[in-house]
């Protein structure tokens, strides 16, 4: 069975703060590791599709990094507004079946004004 | 363009009951996929459709479940004799070719199943 963590489960933070989150996979077998941000009554939407080790990405102020050596990668927001207040999951993609996503539980984030 | 749309939004039914979930992926995905997100969980990997052959439907949980995507468009979720444990958002997904890897999955809202 194949297991993502992520940590933390929730998390409460002022506005203007800056805040990280960590999911961690299996280190073999790694095809690509995907983060989505999902909004009470809205859709998952997609942030980032990371598939190479020490890959970095950014998307305003939200940014990511990929470690697939020791099967780890971080979301880093900075300056959270209250608009940023939704659950961050991530999903691992084994090169055994590269069309499953297979989920974290997610990390709730709520940002305060 | 229109996105992943899913209905109903919302479900009530009884338990013992029969009911059907409709995803309607983005125009000219080929892959469609279903997910299921129990409370507390991560969403989980329920069925993969390549066009209109379910490629992998290791995820399904038992013979209460099935899914079909006659004309490799619309899918329709259908769950028999439902169980209080069914209960949970129903969440599909396209892409437009297979391979997840680079390839993005676009979601839908889900369907909230409630069974009492």
């Amino acid at each position: 069975i194949l297991n993502v963590e992520q940590s933390p489960q929730s998390l409460h933070v002022q506005e203007g703060d800056s805040t990280n989150f960590t999911c961690s996979f299996p280190s073999s077998n790694f095809y690509a590791l995907h983060w989505y941000r999902w909004e009470t009554a809205k859709s998952p939407e997609a942030l980032f599709v990371m598939t190479l080790n020490g890959d970095e990405k950014k998307k305003g102020r939200i940014s990511a990094t990929l470690n697939t050596k020791e099967g780890y990668s971080y979301l880093y927001i900075k300056g959270s507004q209250p608009e940023d207040s939704a659950t961050y999951l991530c999903a691992f993609i084994s090169a055994d079946s590269s069309y499953k996503l297979i989920f974290g539980s997610g990390t709730r984030l709520l940002v305060r004004p | 363009g229109a996105g992943v749309s899913q209905t109903p939004s919302n479900k009530v039914t009884e338990k013992g009951k029969y009911v059907e979930l409709r995803c309607d992926p983005i125009s000219g995905h080929t892959a469609l996929y279903w997910y299921r997100q129990s409370l507390g969980q991560g969403p989980e990997f329920l069925i993969y459709f390549q066009g209109t052959g379910a490629a992998d439907d290791s995820g399904l949980p038992n013979d209460r479940f099935f899914a079909v995507r006659p004309e490799g468009s619309v899918s329709t979720l259908k769950i028999q004799r439902t169980e209080r444990g069914d209960s949970a958002v129903y969440l599909c997904a396209s892409s437009l070719l297979g391979l997840a890897g680079d390839n993005e999955q676009f979601f839908g809202p889900g369907t909230r199943l409630t069974v009492l």
